[in-house]
């Protein structure tokens, strides 16, 4: 069966240091890949989604990049974080056809300090 | 475009009595639509989907949800919330010709009196 694996579950990081969030799938092969961000008490906002290995859509300027190494792996980065990236960081992965929809991690809580 | 509406920031039941979640969406042909669950501090779970066939859908934990066409509506119903079903809930619809992306609701929070 296909899971997916995110990780670290909380983060506390200071102001101006670099982020390195992971997301892997396991049980399928060339997933749609996605990150997603909630604010404190806010929707889903899409931030990247990858169709390929080495293919990145980003939908929202701002200084968090993506970048997909491997087939089944998804890595969200910043050089350097700034306040408003705290949040609640969820990927999620889904297949070529919407009907299964997608699935997510179980999010990694990120606080900048 | 496709777009989501939920209308109902918050909402508060009583445990034992039905629930009712609105979503309107936006596509001008039929859509893949969803319902997530969310609990505090954990990911996404997914209740139920429609994308063809009945129209009346069959969740876990006991939810259905209807597609009316005509209302663009896709609401969720359960007919006796247990305490346990307290979390956000989000709505989402999408369309394999757009790139298979799904566009989410700004969710409802769901809050059970005891």
């Amino acid at each position: 069966s296909q899971t997916i694996h995110q990780w670290p579950a909380t983060l506390v990081q200071p102001v101006g240091s670099p982020l390195s969030l992971e997301c892997t799938v396991e049980g399928t092969s060339n997933p749609n890949l996605y990150w997603y961000r909630q604010a404190a008490g806010r929707g889903l906002q899409l931030l990247f989604y990858s169709v390929g290995i080495g293919q990145i859509s980003s939908e929202v300027p701002q200084n968090l990049s993506a970048s997909r190494p491997q087939d089944r792996q998804f890595i969200l980065s910043s050089k350097k974080l700034l306040l408003s990236d705290s949040g609640f960081y969820l990927c999620a992965w889904g297949q070529g056809r919407l009907n299964y929809g997608y699935t997510f991690g179980s999010g990694t809580r990120l606080t900048v300090v | 475009a496709q777009s989501v509406t939920q209308p109902d920031i918050h909402i508060t039941v009583s445990e034992g009595a039905s629930l009712e979640l609105r979503c309107n969406y936006s596509y001008g042909a039929t859509p893949y639509l969803f319902w997530y669950v969310q609990s505090p501090g954990q990911g996404l779970q997914l209740l139920l989907k429609y994308f063809s066939g009945d129209t009346l859908v069959q969740g876990i934990k006991g939810f259905e949800a209807e597609f009316k066409r005509s209302q663009s509506s896709f609401n969720l119903r359960k007919p006796s919330v247990h305490w346990s079903d307290a979390a956000e809930y989000f709505c989402a619809v999408g369309n394999n010709n757009a790139g298979n992306m799904l566009t989410f609701g700004g969710g409802t929070r769901l809050m059970v009196k005891p």
